[in-house]
This record gives structure tokens, C-alpha cells and sequence, in this order.
């Protein structure tokens, strides 16, 4: 399975300010995502970083708020612009992995440690 | 919308016996289900899957049911352990959907020895 590492594991931040997050994955993964956690909510997934063009943003997530690099297969990054104290989450990064198990093809989804972002 | 709905945020449970979580979905498009665990501080981590073809999937001591008639899934993990304390994600995907998961809200899960 990919192991995902991410950069920082948590920070306090000030508001208007920006915080760019890093993820490391020790293998070339095709599909890598983004999500952020809010307290007491489910995973949300924020974008798709895609390797060599711009990211697939998902509804409600913009990139000039969230803008994203992907410049190559095993590193991506996510930054969280002009911060609010709403902004204040986990920020996890993944990637999907097709295994094959029991006659059947799976997307397994792997995840970071995660980022926990706070905003004062 | 929610399409995928764990409606009991939390259960407890006493070492050795099972824990039952459950989940269920509103999208028939779904193919394939899958049970992650996540604790405190630490990213999300796969359990176990199943495809909509198949009504069970086991691994060790944890099974997956799928009732695609009701749209409900469940987990169970036999016997309970205090390291299983964590909080349980359902995720459901359409193979053709580009990979994304919908996810539902999580229950958190006590084992007390």
C-alpha cells in the first residue's frame, strides 16, 4: 500500500494569512485528492490534483481560496489562502490504488496522517 | 444530501462481544463499499471493502454485509477489542466515477474492557 506522508503535521495560523500543505507518496500514484475534515463533519473532498494541469475542483472549493500543485506523480501540494478561523480543519491528502480482490477490481483509497490547521 | 448516512455517531461496547456498525445509502449507482478506521491525529485507514456483487466479504475478525434490496450495509467486528476504539467511516464509489468516495459522517466506536 502507499505510504503518504504530509508537511506540517499541524499549525496555528493568523487570519489573512496563507499556509501551503506538502504530501509525499513513496510510489507514482495516478490519482491523487485532497479533503478537509471540520469538526464534527465527514471527510470532504476539496479537489482532484492532477499531474500536469490544473485541479478538479469539487463544488463549493475554488482555487483561488485552495490553489494546488502537482508537479509530478509523487508530490503535491495544497494551499489555504487568505485564512479565516472557518478554515480551521483537518487537511488530509490521498491517493487511490486498484487492487484486486476476491474476482473483483477495488479503488482502495489511502490517506496522510493529515494536517491540523488552526485559525485564530 | 446525504448519500451516505451512519446515523449513530457513537456505540459502546464490551471487550469480547461484537460490534455492529452500520451505514446506509441512498445512490444505487454505488458498485463497491468500503470501511475505513481512523484514530485520534492520524489519517484515515482502509478495513474492508465489498462489491455490489457480493452480499458478504470476511477478513479475520471483521465481516461486511451488504443488503443491496435495503440499501444497508454493516460491519461487524468479532470479538471487540479496546484497540478497535476508533471512529469507523463508511465510503461508497462507482467504479466509473472517476474514483471519488462519498463519505458518511463516521461513528465512533468504544470498546471497554
Amino acid at each position: 500500500s502507499a505510504v503518504i506522508s504530509q508537511k506540517p503535521s499541524r499549525d496555528i495560523c493568523q487570519r489573512g494569512t496563507s499556509l501551503t500543505i506538502q504530501c509525499q507518496v513513496d510510489s507514482q500514484v495516478t490519482m491523487m485528492f485532497w479533503y478537509r475534515q471540520q469538526p464534527g463533519q465527514s471527510l470532504t473532498l476539496i479537489a482532484t490534483a492532477n499531474q500536469g494541469s490544473e485541479a478538479t475542483y469539487e463544488s463549493g472549493f475554488v482555487i483561488d481560496k485552495f490553489p494546488i500543485s502537482r508537479p509530478n506523480l509523487t508530490f503535491s501540494t495544497l494551499t489555504v489562502s487568505n485564512m479565516s478561523p472557518e478554515d480551521s480543519s483537518i487537511y488530509l491528502c490521498s491517493v487511490v490504488q486498484s487492487r484486486y480482490r476476491q474476482s473483483s477490481f477495488y479503488n482502495e483509497q489511502f490517506f496522510g496522517p493529515g494536517t491540523r490547521l488552526t485559525v485564530l | 444530501d446525504q448519500q451516505v448516512k451512519q446515523n449513530s455517531p457513537s456505540l459502546s461496547v464490551q471487550e469480547g462481544r461484537i460490534s455492529i456498525l452500520n451505514c446506509d445509502y441512498t445512490n444505487s449507482m454505488f458498485d463497491y463499499f468500503l470501511w475505513y478506521k481512523k484514530y485520534p491525529a492520524e489519517g484515515p485507514t482502509f478495513l474492508i471493502s465489498i462489491s455490489s456483487i457480493k452480499d458478504k466479504n470476511e477478513d479475520g475478525r471483521f465481516t461486511v454485509f451488504l443488503n443491496k434490496s435495503a440499501k444497508h450495509l454493516s460491519l461487524h467486528i468479532v470479538p471487540s477489542q479496546p484497540g478497535d476504539s476508533a471512529v469507523y467511516f463508511c465510503a461508497a464509489g462507482n467504479a466509473g466515477n472517476n474514483r471519488k468516495l462519498i463519505w458518511g459522517l463516521g461513528t465512533s466506536l468504544a470498546v471497554n474492557p
